[in-house]
């Protein structure tokens, strides 16, 4: 399968703990987006890499989070302390500069 | 601030019935709108762009039509495999590369 994969797809965690997820993106895409999304609404973007820069963090995503794409393949999403209010599914996608993104399957993060 | 609004939040059909999803938006330069399918539990699936008033897409069941307010996914004689939510996202010049999403279509075609 070429698609964008996440692993964990699903993720339990008590407050307070961290927490971290890994996207591999579709091998030729070199940007890759990471997006929250909370039930009933539509996703919501976090933060964006174009090969291994950075470029663009949402001003709702706060200090207890911090991505990385070290290489500029897979990329890794870190909660820390995590608060009930983290609880959704994390969605990463991936595509060419100027072209559709094509989106995982998502984590799905439950905060007790 | 770009705002995108889905209609209606639910729609149920019988299958064969034929109906229209509106996605309308405010947005400072539209560089793009997109529609995705999204089921249950699983991450949304790319179904089309629009980029220009007046024009359209075909998949299937279903054509994405544009102008300078809204878009329109139309789904033409249902089958209860087309029930998913249905989601409408813009890029647009002052977004850069992120994509900003309505809420969603939640369709259920019934058989």
């Amino acid at each position: 399968d070429t698609g964008v994969s996440q692993d964990p797809r699903h993720k339990i965690t008590k407050r307070g703990q961290n927490v971290t997820f890994r996207c591999d993106p579709i091998s030729e895409h070199n940007r890759l987006y990471w997006y929250r999304q909370t039930l009933g609404q539509g996703p919501e973007f976090l933060t964006y890499f174009q090969n291994e820069a950075q470029l663009e963090k949402s001003r709702l995503l706060s200090d207890r989070f911090s991505a990385e794409r070290p290489k500029g393949s897979f990329s890794t999403l870190e909660i820390q302390r995590t608060e009930q209010g983290d609880s959704a599914m994390y969605l990463c996608a991936s595509s060419l500069i100027r072209y559709e993104q094509f989106f995982g399957p998502g984590t799905r993060l439950t905060v007790l | 601030e770009d705002q995108v609004t889905q209609s209606p939040e639910a729609l149920r059909l019988q299958e064969g019935e034929s109906s229209s999803l509106n996605c309308s938006y405010t947005v400072s330069g539209l560089r793009g709108l997109f529609w995705y399918r999204q089921d249950p539990g699983k991450g949304p699936e790319f179904l089309f762009t629009l980029y220009s008033a007046g024009e359209e897409k075909e998949k299937e069941r279903l054509k994405a039509t544009l102008t300078k307010k809204e878009s329109f996914l139309h789904i033409t004689a249902p089958k209860p495999e087309d029930s998913a939510t249905y989601l409408c996202a813009v890029r647009t010049e002052t977004s850069g590369s992120r994509l900003t999403f309505g809420e969603g279509t939640q369709l259920t075609v019934n058989p």
